[in-house]
């Protein structure tokens, strides 16, 4: 089945780690994205990313970084210079044309204490 | 400054009514919306794609309304169920090509039976 996979599902990590999440796709798109949402705020966007090895910041990219490396994948790192780490991250993706829909993972509730 | 508003954080509506959940938004000229269903802990899933030349959409006990006039889309769930009970959320799809859609908030619709 063709679907887009993020791990893991929660995730506990101390303040001043950094920490990666993983989001894999095998539906061949081209498009990747991370949201953090929290309650109340709805989705906002922290990077996406069109094409391999191209990415752009969202509304919120400051204290987060991306790779794409590979079209499948797209992981994030937590780093520790975001303020607020806690909260629940989805990742999705899309095909190149403009107005497909996305496709979301389950996301990853990462909580940091 | 550019909002996109859905009406209400949380509706509740008796089995059997019929659900309208309202999206406006300002300063923002979309070539389209889409709508999503997202249920607790997981990502969000596509319902229906409606373009700026379209008025309405069907899809089964779904119906989507696009005034470019008023700036608004109403989403009408009928013969609501319990199942129906989920967070909607509304996406612009702005006119820049591939831009990233733009979420409302969500509106948490509670189906009582």
């Amino acid at each position: 089945d063709g679907g887009i996979t993020q791990s893991p599902k929660y995730l506990f990590r101390k303040e001043g780690q950094n920490v990666t999440l993983s989001c894999e796709q095998n539906l061949n798109h081209d498009a990747m994205y991370w949201y953090r949402q929290d309650p109340g705020q709805g989705l906002r966007l922290i990077y996406y990313s069109q094409i391999v090895n191209d990415f752009q910041k969202g509304d919120i990219a400051e204290g987060y970084s991306v790779s794409r490396e590979k079209k499948e994948s797209f992981p994030l790192t937590v780093t520790s210079a975001q303020k607020n780490p806690t909260a629940f991250y989805l990742c999705a993706s899309k095909t190149g044309t403009d107005n497909s829909p996305l496709h979301f993972g389950n996301g990853t509730r990462l909580t940091v204490t | 400054s550019q909002k996109i508003e859905q009406n209400s954080e949380a509706l509740n509506i008796q089995e059997g009514k019929t659900a309208t959940l309202t999206c406006n938004y300002t300063n923002y000229s979309p070539a389209y919306l889409q709508w999503y269903r997202q249920d607790p802990g997981r990502g969000p899933v596509f319902l229906l794609l409606i373009r700026e030349n379209e008025k309405e959409k069907r899809k089964e006990r779904l119906k989507v309304t696009f005034d470019t006039t008023l700036k608004q889309s109403l989403f009408h769930i009928t013969a609501s169920q319990p199942a129906d009970s989920a967070t909607y959320l509304c996406a612009l799809g702005l006119r820049l090509g591939n831009t990233p859609l733009v979420f409302g908030k969500g509106t948490r619709l509670s189906v009582i039976a």
